[in-house]
């Protein structure tokens, strides 16, 4: 257990509805990453927040937003869904956001299916 | 742009033979790189990292990684697999080129069957 935690495991929904991914840090850290699995694209970066702020951005769509509140749990918002979102949404965390050979610890994902 | 590349699929390796899979990365900075493990329908798990140092790095469950500077890689190792290693594995690198974003760049996996 990674002390990542993220919530909901699983999500089915349909075609252009929106959904909420939630994800909790280890105590501790203040960076939070977002992750998109899917079979075609691998693992991808979406988003990076540090301590409530946007700090890099990756290949996310402009349909998904982002944020981390003040107690650095971090919410991933996913609106008008296409069959090609389906994906697992893994969240990770680690302590800062500067250090470069520092751990990510990832999350046991969101399994999103999209109808 | 940073990149890792992943050239086996799978590997399949009988219980009690050592095992390796490959890595190679691209960077522009120095390489900070990483090896992520994920059962099925499970999240990913640190395996080991190399930062600077010595060019054998030691993880867990016994796993070893042997960074090679001149040939870019980075391949996990270990003396003697087990069945419960059977898992994927994903190497990973973040370069320190100061372009000011921290996120790690994926090979696509490879899937390693242990043989009993």
């Amino acid at each position: 257990d990674s002390g990542v935690t993220q919530t909901p495991k699983h999500l089915i929904t349909a075609t252009g509805q929106r959904v909420t991914l939630r994800c909790s840090p280890r105590s501790g850290d203040l960076s939070v990453y977002w992750y998109q699995q899917s079979l075609d694209q691998g693992l991808q970066f979406l988003i990076q927040y540090y301590n409530g702020e946007e700090r890099a951005k990756g290949n996310i769509l402009e349909r998904f937003s982002a944020q981390q509140f003040p107690d650095l749990h971090s919410e991933l918002n996913l609106s008008s869904l296409e069959l090609g979102d389906s994906a697992l949404y893994f969240c990770a965390s680690s302590v800062v956001a500067t250090g470069v050979g520092e751990t990510q610890y990832f999350g046991p994902g969101t399994r999103l299916l999209v109808l | 742009a940073q990149s890792v590349a992943q050239p086996e699929d799978q590997v399949n390796v009988a219980e009690g033979n050592p095992l390796t899979v490959k890595c190679t990365y691209s960077v522009s900075g120095n390489p900070y790189l990483f090896w992520y493990v994920q059962y099925p329908n499970r999240g990913l798990q640190f395996l080991l990292k190399y930062i600077t140092g010595d060019n054998l790095v030691k993880g867990s469950y016994g796993f070893e990684a042997e960074f090679n500077k001149s040939q870019t890689s980075f391949h996990l190792k270990k003396p003697s697999a087990l069945v419960s290693d059977s898992a994927l594995y994903f190497c990973a690198v973040r370069d320190d080129s100061g372009a000011g974003s921290y996120q790690l760049t994926f090979g696509k996996g490879t899937k390693l069957s242990v043989i009993p």
